[in-house]
């Protein structure tokens, strides 16, 4: 089986303006998850999406936002970039949300 | 605050010894416990899962688990310089809520 793909890889942007990330899970999981890894913060937890409803949602400002799709592909939406949005967002896919297995991860840089 | 400690190391052990890597968890409702390696620049990668308490054995990995002491624990026998590697705990809580944290770097000195 193919694993999780996040796309793009890499990406620069600059305050102020939006992006938005997209993660195709494994075949077969309906589970969703993202994270945000920083040096300084490590690995928080953003939103978990479950056949196209959010089930559980970190403790992130409303400007990052997702949504997933019928066919359990999932994007992340960040509006309004700050410098500190600048991190490695994963994506992970689970089966049922339980044991999940990671993309190679977007590096978002804000400039 | 559901919380996951884990120290932060650096955790430095010679080739062929035992690693012992340790985290406890606030909140008595987790419910699945894991073990990832993350390689430097690299995203996670699952080693183990644990569920009930006890030990649970995987080639040269054993996680430990202690419910009453809200502890769980990642031994790697045989540490290989391919070790070398931050670890990271990761627990679930209701509604598959998966809370990681921070990792412990490990090095295995040749």
């Amino acid at each position: 089986k193919a694993g999780v793909t996040q796309t793009p890889r890499y990406l620069i942007k600059t305050r102020g303006q939006q992006v938005t990330l997209s993660c195709s899970p494994i075949s077969g999981h309906r589970s969703v998850s993202w994270y945000q890894q920083t040096p300084g913060q490590g690995l928080q937890f953003l939103f978990e999406y479950f056949s196209e409803t959010q089930r559980n949602k970190g403790n992130f400002p409303g400007r990052f936002s997702g949504r997933q799709f019928s066919n359990s592909r999932s994007e992340m939406n960040v509006s309004t970039l700050e410098l500190g949005d600048s991190a490695l967002y994963l994506c992970a896919s689970s089966l049922t949300g339980d044991t999940q297995y990671f993309g190679p991860g977007t590096r978002l840089t804000v400039l | 605050q559901k919380e996951v400690e884990q120290n932060s190391g650096p955790l430095s052990v010679p080739e062929g010894a035992i690693a012992s890597l340790n985290c406890t968890y606030s909140d008595r409702g987790s419910q699945s416990f894991f073990w990832y390696r993350q390689y430097s620049g690299k995203s996670p990668e699952l080693i183990m899962s644990i569920y009930s308490n006890g030990d649970k054995e995987d080639g040269r990995f054993t996680a430990q688990l202690n419910k009453a002491s809200q502890y769980v624990s990642l031994l790697i026998r045989d540490s290989q310089p391919s070790d070398s590697a931050t670890y990271l705990c990761a627990v679930t809580y209701n509604n598959n809520d998966m809370r990681f944290g921070a990792g412990t770097r490990l090095t295995v000195k040749p």
